[in-house]
Formats: C-alpha cells, structure tokens, sequence
C-alpha cells in the first residue's frame, strides 16, 4: 500500500530535550516536506527537500533541521525544543518538485512540549 | 508571497442538505492551482477537489464543487447532500504552477454536519 508513515503519532516531551520525528514514503517521491498546523493559521511548511542531499527552508523554519539522506527518508530534527513548537506535525510527499503532483501526507504527528 | 483567506471558522449544516464554504486568495501568479483539502476527527489530510486556474470550467467531484471566480480571487466549496462522514475540518489550499508543490493553506473551516 501507498503510504507515507510517520513516528510516533504522539509525543509529550520537555523544553530542550533534542527530539527527532521521523518520515517515510514507499512511492519513491523525489519531493518531501514538513507542515506545521495550529489552531486558526492551517498548515505551514518547515521544510522540504527537492530530492536526496538537497533541502530548503519553507515558511516557519526556525528551530527545525531536516535531511536527507535516502530517498526514501525525511526526518525532522528539534534540537531544543521550547513550547512554542507544541503543534501537529505533517509529512508530505509527491511525486517531484517541479509540475502538480499530488502530494500524499502522513497520518500526522502530535507533539506537546512542556 | 500568496495568501489564503477562510473567513469561516465554524459551519453547520443539516443532513442531506447544501453548504458552501469560502475561500478568497491574493497572489499575483497567473499560473496555479487551488485544493480543498478534508481532515476527518482521524487527522488524515484527504484531497477534495483540485481546480487549474487556466481553467474555466469549474471542478466537480461527485457531491463536491467549487465556484471558482479568478478575477475576484474566490474559490468557494459546495457540498451537496450532506452527509454525516462530511464532519471535518476544511482547508483551502494555494499552489503556485511550474514553482515547486508547496502548498500554502488557509486557516480551515470546521464543518459540522448534523443529523
């Protein structure tokens, strides 16, 4: 089956602890990215990757890292988390950057941090 | 930069009965997309309907339609029939064509359909 997977579905952790959200897809998608979404302001993007060893900066970057290093693999890295990052956190990945391809999004991920 | 608008918070709408929900935008694109995206209680993000700005015809799937209205930067959602399983939160959403799949969404509608 088609599916993008994210782990784990719910975390509650404390400010500072390094924490990292991981993201696969088994559709061999060239572009990846990761959304933020909080009450009112809909889904923003972190992050996204054109294709392996290739990423950028989206609309609310701060705090995050990425990388990736297989096709396959779009981990979300916080190093020091603060509360101001509590939000659910989506995956997506489509078929290639460039051209209109749907965009396939994981199950989401709750992240709490107190 | 492209901004989406939702400036309902909240519907209801009885069973098997007709709303519509909005949606305005501002870019200065002229190639582009617009999505309705579904989000269940389950928080799955489920593609509704997809709508080329090129196009005139407005987009249809199934129960689902858009009014889509380019020179007022409108794209309105219409379900027909309500359902139950139509309870979700609703996000309109921006793509720019030719220029990478970020989407750029909107603050969402919940969409409360009663029985």
């Amino acid at each position: 089956e088609a599916q993008v997977t994210q782990n784990p579905r719910y975390l509650i952790t404390v400010t500072g602890k390094k924490l990292t959200v991981t993201c696969s897809q088994n559709m061999n998608h060239e572009y990846m990215s990761w959304y933020r979404q909080d009450p009112g302001l809909g889904l923003r993007q972190i992050y996204y990757s054109m294709n392996v060893e290739v990423t950028d900066k989206g609309d609310v970057p701060e705090g995050y890292k990425v990388s990736r290093k297989e096709k396959r693999n779009f981990p979300l890295i916080l190093e020091s988390p603060s509360p101001n990052q509590t939000s659910l956190y989506f995956c997506a990945s489509s078929l290639q950057y460039f051209g209109v391809s749907e965009q396939y999004f994981g199950p989401g991920t709750r992240l709490t941090v107190t | 930069a492209q901004t989406v608008t939702q400036s309902q918070p909240e519907m209801s709408v009885q069973e098997a009965e007709t709303v519509t929900l909005s949606c305005t935008y501002d870019t200065s694109e002229s190639n582009y997309y617009l999505f309705w995206y579904k989000q269940p209680p389950s928080r799955q993000m489920i593609l509704v309907i997809r709508q080329e700005a090129y196009k005139q015809q407005n987009a249809t799937e199934n129960r689902f339609s858009v009014n889509f209205q380019k020179a007022a930067k409108s794209f309105s959602l219409k379900i027909s029939d309500s359902q139950l399983g139509d309870t979700a939160m609703y996000f309109c959403a921006f793509m720019k064509g030719n220029a990478g799949n970020m989407l750029t969404f909107g603050g969402g509608t919940r969409l409360m359909v009663k029985p």
